[in-house]
């Protein structure tokens, strides 16, 4: 069954601290690897995606990486602001329309 | 405007009711996608669409029927509502293949008694 598990299932840190976010899935078999944004009581926004053959990717503050081999994926976050408190989804693209979600990650950024 | 919407942003009806929940996107996207959130589960594919009249299965989609007749419609219905039911529905698009970053709707939240 191709699983994807977002740990921790919450965190809280103080404005300014980077810090990383896990996912990690049971099949290697991956076409992509999204990494999400979502509001309470609103929709996904896509933060990065990564092709089965990069690595990572970029995007401002923000910086994902893949390890296929492992089954992990890490979203980096730099020098964190009470704006990005929401919840960040990591979702495994398969065969290239299954699109297995995590539970998310719950970030709280204390000003 | 440009981008997803859906229609409504709220509903509540009850057990045995026909109800169906409207997608629409101005991006000219082929590919379109229906998922469902609930505690517990996170999102899980419902149906999706590759181009006009070509739809397929997701992971659940036992109780519900979808349609394309049009590029930018994908209407998702609830054909005997079931109080399992109850969730948060999201529609989402891509644009040339469905490996393509997905872009998501502002969900709707359907309750059913």
């Amino acid at each position: 069954k191709q699983e994807v598990t977002q740990i921790p299932a919450a965190l809280s840190v103080p404005e300014g601290e980077n810090l990383v976010l896990n996912c990690s899935f049971t099949d290697s078999a991956i076409y992509n690897l999204q990494w999400f944004r979502q509001d309470p009581g609103k929709g996904l926004t896509s933060l990065l995606l990564i092709q089965s053959s990069q690595r990572e990717q970029t995007s401002g503050r923000l910086n994902a990486s893949l390890d296929k081999s492992s089954g992990r994926s890490t979203l980096y976050i730099a020098a964190s602001q009470p704006g990005d408190s929401a919840t960040y989804l990591c979702a495994v693209n398969y065969n290239n329309n299954d699109m297995r979600f995590g539970a998310g990650t719950r970030l709280t950024v204390k000003p | 405007d440009a981008g997803i919407t859906q229609s409504p942003r709220y509903k509540i009806t009850e057990t045995g009711r026909q109800v169906t929940l409207m997608c629409h996107q101005t991006w000219s996207h082929s590919y379109m996608f229906w998922y469902r959130q609930d505690l517990g589960h996170g999102l899980r594919l419902i149906y999706y669409s590759a181009a006009a009249d070509i739809t397929d299965k997701g992971e659940v989609p036992d109780g519900y029927v979808v349609s394309r007749s049009k590029t930018e419609n994908f209407p998702l219905t609830l054909e005997s509502a079931t109080r399992s039911q109850t969730s948060v529905y999201f529609c989402a698009s891509s644009e040339a293949r469905g490996g393509d970053e997905q872009f998501f709707g502002p969900g709707t939240r359907l309750t059913v008694l």
